[in-house]
């Protein structure tokens, strides 16, 4: 079974501080792991993916996220915040071969002015 | 661009009434899904399809049925609808993984279904 945990509801940051996302995973094997964001009253945008190779992902948006084995972990990252950026974020999990993602519950991102 | 078309936004719908939802792809993408979306849940899968004709129960099927007669369409039923299924409902399709594919998610727009 795979699953993934966002430990936080919600992020409040100010506008060009830094962003952190929490996303943890717990799966059988190597995992393919997502975040997608939402804006109100619209589907999920994809903003990056980790398969394998470099620990450091980059996506849109100015968005990164470093993979961790060892902690198995999956923590979204930007570096200076947008108020644009507030939104509803999902880590998600798969592993090699499943059709199917399984998501966190997310983690609501407010960015002040 | 991959898109996925959620052919109703928003639907009111009245308790025991038959509900269609459809969703259309335009990438000959092989999976097609649908998610249903609550506050504090995340997205809970209902059922997907690999190929035409074939589906798969996901993790919450109980009151829901697919059918998927066109591999580019992928429509959700709800035999007698009722105000527990009020939620907003996603569908979502993808390449089958393998062969340098990583089966990344393409979403629609999501249809918000009210049951009265």
């Amino acid at each position: 079974a795979q699953s993934v945990a966002q430990p936080e509801d919600q992020v409040n940051v100010a506008e060009g501080n830094p962003l952190t996302v929490k996303c943890t995973y717990s799966v059988s094997g190597n995992p393919y792991l997502f975040w997608y964001v939402q804006y109100p009253n619209r589907g999920l945008q994809f903003l990056l993916k980790y398969i394998t190779g470099d620990n450091l992902v980059k996506g849109s948006y100015g968005f990164e996220a470093e993979f961790n084995k060892s902690q198995t972990s999956f923590h979204l990252k930007k570096p200076s915040a947008l108020v644009s950026d507030s939104a509803l974020y999902f880590c998600a999990v798969r592993v090699p071969g499943d059709y199917k993602l399984s998501f966190g519950a997310g983690t609501t991102v407010t960015v002040r002015a | 661009d991959v898109k996925v078309t959620q052919s109703s936004r928003y639907l009111v719908k009245r308790t025991g009434e038959k509900v269609f939802l459809e969703c259309v792809q335009d990438m000959d993408h092989e999976n097609m899904f649908w998610y249903r979306q609550d506050p504090g849940l995340g997205l809970r899968l209902i059922y997907f399809s690999y190929d035409v004709k074939m589906k798969e129960k996901g993790d919450i099927p109980e009151g829901y049925s697919v059918s998927r007669e066109k591999k580019e369409r992928f429509s959700l039923i709800l035999e007698s609808a009722s105000t527990n299924q009020t939620s907003m409902y996603l569908c979502a399709s993808s390449l089958s993984p393998g062969q340098g594919n990583t089966g990344e998610l393409f979403f629609g727009e999501g249809s918000r279904l009210t049951v009265l």
